[in-house]
């Protein structure tokens, strides 16, 4: 148990459409990542955002944004979703951007684009 | 650029036998380097993590990882195999940037024989 909670836990969507997930981080975290795990493939980094700002973006288009709450809570949204999309996507608190710094992870949304 | 190679993607042990992951890392400079454990619909557990000092790592569940410089690896070990290691394992590195990103291999799965 890590303390980040991430909602939904599985979502159906079509092409097209819009979605949002949620992380709520673990107490004391002013940081948080967002990754994209693929069937088969290890988690790529989206981005991370540090004390309500962006703090560094992965290889994503646009239509990936996010936004960070004032109690550190964050949100992904993805607009105009695609096949591709289909994925579990992680979340990951921690305190502060520095490598020392333990990620603790959510245990994911199971994202489905039909 | 930074990148991790896992050459393994599925290994089979026997429970009670000895256990070796492969990791091989490319980067710059002094790696930050890491091993997760994703067990079936769950996030990543961290395992262990080299940053600096000595080149052999305990961490958790008896695992331990050695750091090797000249052969860019950083390889997973255990001596005994329990049925409840059973699930994915993934090598990171830190990306050393401004932020405590990490750049995931594809994984190795691996499997428990009674």
């Amino acid at each position: 148990e890590t303390g980040v909670t991430q909602s939904p836990t599985h979502l159906i969507k079509t092409r097209g459409q819009q979605v949002t997930l949620r992380c709520s981080s673990q107490s004391g975290h002013n940081t948080v990542s967002w990754y994209q795990q693929a069937l088969g493939q290890g988690p790529q980094f989206i981005f991370q955002y540090y004390r309500e700002e962006e703090n560094g973006r992965g290889n994503f288009p646009p239509r990936f944004s996010g936004l960070q709450f004032p109690n550190y809570s964050s949100e992904l949204n993805v607009n105009a979703l695609e096949l591709d999309d289909s994925a579990l996507y992680l979340c990951a608190s921690s305190l502060g951007v520095g490598q020392g710094g333990k990620l603790f992870f959510g245990s994911g949304t199971q994202l489905s684009v039909l | 650029a930074q990148s991790v190679t896992q050459p393994d993607i599925h290994i089979t042990v026997s429970e009670g036998a000895s256990l070796e992951l492969r990791c091989n890392y490319s980067y710059g400079a002094t790696p930050y380097l890491f091993w997760y454990v994703q067990s079936p619909g769950q996030g990543l557990q961290l395992l262990l993590k080299y940053f600096s000092g000595d080149t052999l790592v305990q961490g958790i569940k008896g695992f331990e990882a050695e750091f090797k410089r000249s052969q860019s690896s950083f390889n997973l070990r255990k001596p005994s195999v329990h049925w409840s290691d059973a699930a994915e394992y993934f090598c990171a590195v830190g990306d050393g940037g401004a932020t405590n990103k990490l750049i995931f291999g594809t994984g190795t799965l691996l499997a428990v024989q009674p």
